[in-house]
């Protein structure tokens, strides 16, 4: 089975600084998809970024960046920038992409980002 | 589009009273998943559907918990009886499973109270 480790239970930053959070997940499959999500108080679960696992290049969204090292097993997402916005629960996911797998998301466990003035 | 919509956005029920839960997934989507987050053990998926059969609903908890999904548009998850323990916020979740998957899209989910 497929986990997931986040290991930074929170993490804070200065308001237009740059933060890092780390991901490190665990699979023998080679086809799969990397997701990170953002939980804000609302307890909307709005999609950050995602990097298909067969793509060499780092996912980027304006502000928002992967570093996938795929040997490793490591996909952490770096926040440039900072805006008060951004302070929220942070979830890593991993998605099967295999013929015949099960497309569900398996969720770290999180890291709140507090984001200061 | 209305994205993924759960409802009731909230409930608040007596110990041993039937809940039920509802979710309308994206129009076009095939895939179907109901969460629970809880401050003790994060999200899990509790049940999906692909092609509105039940394909994975190892994460039930108990005989307590089901999920049915009679057509493409509607989905509930129903809890009877309720008990204290199940107060959590349940997500509702869709995407597309094909030859491209798409990413999955939550509802903004139920916070479920049992008291």
């Amino acid at each position: 089975a497929q986990t997931v480790t986040q290991s930074q239970p929170e993490m804070s930053v200065q308001e237009a600084e740059t933060v890092t959070l780390s991901c490190t997940y665990d699979t023998s499959e080679s086809d799969y998809y990397l997701f990170w999500y953002k939980q804000p108080p609302s307890r909307q679960m709005i999609l950050v970024i995602r990097q298909e696992a067969y793509k060499q290049q780092n996912a980027t969204e304006n502000r928002f960046s992967v570093n996938f090292q795929k040997a490793a097993k490591s996909f952490s997402l770096k926040i440039s920038d900072s805006q008060l916005g951004d302070a929220a629960m942070y979830f890593c996911a991993y998605r099967s992409e295999g013929t015949g797998t099960a497309s569900k998301l398996t969720f770290g466990t999180g890291t709140r980002l507090q984001v200061t003035l | 589009d209305a994205g993924v919509i759960q409802s009731p956005r909230h409930e608040v029920t007596e110990m041993g009273q039937e809940v039920t839960l509802r979710c309308k997934p994206i129009s076009g989507h095939n895939s179907l998943f109901w969460y629970r987050q809880t401050m003790m053990r994060g999200l899990e998926l509790l049940i999906y559907f692909n092609n509105n059969v039940p394909i994975d609903d190892s994460g039930m908890p108990e005989d307590r918990f089901s999920a049915k999904m009679p057509n493409a548009s509607f989905s509930t998850l129903k809890i009877q009886p309720s008990e204290p323990r199940d107060s959590a916020v349940y997500f509702c979740a869709s995407s597309f499973k094909g030859g491209k998957n798409t990413e999955a899209f939550f509802g903004q989910g139920t916070r479920l109270t049992v008291v």
